[in-house]
Order: structure tokens, then sequence, then C-alpha cells
């Protein structure tokens, strides 16, 4: 069966560069969700989308944006990198018309700010 | 305001025993689902079982059964036969409001 996918898988970054991590949500998924989870910590929920309008809100930085695409794709961008920004990076889908409500994770992306 | 509580940081288990991993939660919402989570040494988020809350049998998914008690707000996982596979970090989380929240995790190690 077809899952998450999230590009790239690793990335390092310089201090103050930008960064786009990218998601590919399940087929027919209408919902994706970003995560941060850094070293030993729980995932923390940054942002949502739902048919490609922003749905909620988490503990996203002021630098950091992102959107859903009309392919339902979507992308976090992450702009003045800092090294506490070092983490790994979720995103989630899930078919939220039809109220299952699980999500299903990608692989994360593993960003490392030097 | 929601909360997910894990109280057992770190737990360990002989390998073919049964272990049980604890977690509470508290929100106000009626409408709510509660997850477990696995995540191995390779970070990749598992997940192990779901539980609606409207529903009251107790999910079970082969060797992975929850203790589903909503009156005192709690969502125990029961693992039997545990297999050295099984060492990973348990995340319980509840999604109400469309959003997840999750626990601080359980670390489990299965010991051969």
């Amino acid at each position: 069966a077809a899952g998450v996918i999230q590009s790239p898988r690793h990335l390092i970054k310089e201090k103050r560069e930008t960064a786009t991590l990218k998601c590919y949500p399940i087929p027919r998924h209408d919902t994706v969700y970003w995560y941060q989870q850094g070293p030993g910590q729980d995932p923390q929920f940054l942002i949502s989308f739902y048919e490609k309008m922003q749905s909620d809100k988490g503990s996203i930085p002021d630098r950091f944006s992102a959107q859903q695409f009309s392919d339902y794709h979507s992308e976090l961008n992450m702009s003045s990198l800092e090294l506490g920004d070092s983490a790994l990076y979720f995103c989630a889908s899930s078919p939220r018309r039809g109220g299952s409500q699980t999500q299903y994770f990608g692989p994360g992306t593993r960003l490392l700010v030097l | 305001a929601q909360t997910v509580t894990q109280s057992q940081p770190e737990m360990s288990v002989q390998e073919a025993e049964t272990v049980t991993l604890s977690c509470t939660y508290d929100t106000s919402e009626s409408n709510y689902y509660l997850f477990w989570y696995k995540q191995p040494p390779s970070r990749q988020m598992i997940l192990v079982i779901r539980q609606e809350a409207y529903k009251q049998q107790n999910a079970t998914e082969n060797r992975f059964s929850v203790n589903f008690q909503k009156a005192a707000k709690s969502f125990s996982l029961k693992i039997s036969d545990s297999q050295l596979g099984d060492t990973a970090m348990y995340f319980c989380a509840l999604f109400t409001g469309n959003q997840f929240y999750f626990g601080t995790g359980t670390s489990l190690t299965v010991i051969p």
C-alpha cells in the first residue's frame, strides 16, 4: 500500500539558510499535518491543512510557512534557520472525511543545522 | 486544554512476557480518538492501535490490546508475548479538535 512520502530524507543546512521540506500524502487523503520532533522529545504539532486550506496551527515559528498544493502535496518552508531547528520533521496524512482520524506518518526528514 | 500523560519514561520486559504501558489523558471534548504509536530506533512512527471514544469495546490488534476506561480517562496498552521487535518508544496520543496531542513517550526494552 502507498505510504506518505517525504523528501529529502536528510538535510544539512547552515545557520540563517532556508530549507524546504516536501510531503506527498497517501492518495485520497485530504489532510496533511506537520510535526517537529527534537531529540528525546515527543512530536510537536506545527500546522495542518485540509483540502488545501490551513486548518490548524500549533507551535510553528513565524520563520516557518507551509502550504498545500492542488495535488495535495505539502511543503514546509523554513527560513533564517537556527541551531535549535535541528530535528526530525514528520508529515502525516489522514482521510478526514470518513472519520477514521488516523494519521499515517511519513519516514521523516532529518534536518541538521550547523 | 488537552493533555496526555505517560508516567513511565522507561520499562523493560522479558521476551514472551506481557507488559502494560500506562496513559492518562484529559479533555473536555466528547468526541475524540485515542492512539498508540510505536517509534523504533529507525524513528519511523508506526500506528499500533486506535480507539474511538464512543466505543465501549476495547480495541485489539493481534498481540496488542487496550484497556480504555473512559470515566477515569485512562488508555493503557497491553503487549502480550513480547518480541524483540517490540523494543521502541511508545507514544500515547489523543486526537480531538483536528489536532493530535502526544504524551512524552515510554521507552520499552524487550530483554532476550
